[in-house]
């Protein structure tokens, strides 16, 4: 059965503490995963796409890393304006498909 | 994001009642997708359209239909609405690439 998971459910941080998020999946055949940042009541902000295993993306202090099972958001030095739950989601080769994970909910404190 | 629209921000339905929910793009983008949010359970895609007058079932279809007669708009329809509705719907344009602002929907 299709799946993603998102670890940990929430997540706390100093400012300037790096960590990283993480999804798993189980899928057959995956087309591309995708990370995104949503701020309460708003609607998600797509962040980056990877496509296959080894590819990475970096956008400011963000991170994205693929591998066979699994993506992590990777956050240096964070800022208070980073907090906001961090959404990963894949699609699979049968265009039907697509699977959110339920998120990250990531605060960091100054 | 400016280039997806919905509407209206939040209702409150009675249970049997029916509504319909706005989603317009400015681009002109083929797909178009209907996604509800619900806490715990991660987003999960309703039905989706890669043109007008295609559309498609997503994973949890049941209870909404759809229309797409243009490209600009693509309404999602409840006929009879249940309390298990009630969430919050995004509309979704470019592969999940850009979500509308939402509509927080109440069936009671």
């Amino acid at each position: 059965e299709d799946q993603v998971t998102q670890s940990p459910e929430a997540l706390r941080l100093q400012e300037g503490e790096s960590s990283s998020l993480n999804c798993s999946y189980t899928v057959s055949g995956l087309r591309g995963l995708f990370w995104y940042r949503q701020d309460p009541g708003k609607g998600p902000e797509f962040l980056f796409t990877l496509y296959s295993a080894g590819e990475e993306k970096e956008k400011e202090r963000l991170k994205a890393t693929l591998t066979k099972k699994e993506s992590f958001l990777h956050i240096t030095a964070p800022k208070p304006e980073d907090s906001a739950t961090y959404l990963c989601a894949v699609q699979i080769y049968n265009f039907n498909k697509f699977y959110f994970g339920s998120g990250t909910k990531l605060n960091v404190k100054p | 994001n400016a280039g997806v629209t919905q509407t209206p921000k939040f209702h409150i339905l009675k249970t049997g009642q029916s509504m319909t929910l706005q989603c317009a793009q400015d681009m002109n983008h083929g797909y178009l997708s209907w996604y509800r949010q619900d806490p715990g359970m991660g987003l999960r895609r309703i039905h989706y359209s890669v043109a007008a007058g295609i559309t498609d079932k997503g994973e949890v279809p049941d209870g909404y239909n759809v229309s797409r007669s243009n490209t600009e708009d693509f309404p999602l329809r409840l006929e009879s609405a249940a309390p298990s509705q009630t969430s919050v719907y995004f509309c979704a344009q470019r592969l999940e690439q850009f979500f509308g602002p939402g509509t927080r929907l109440t069936v009671l």
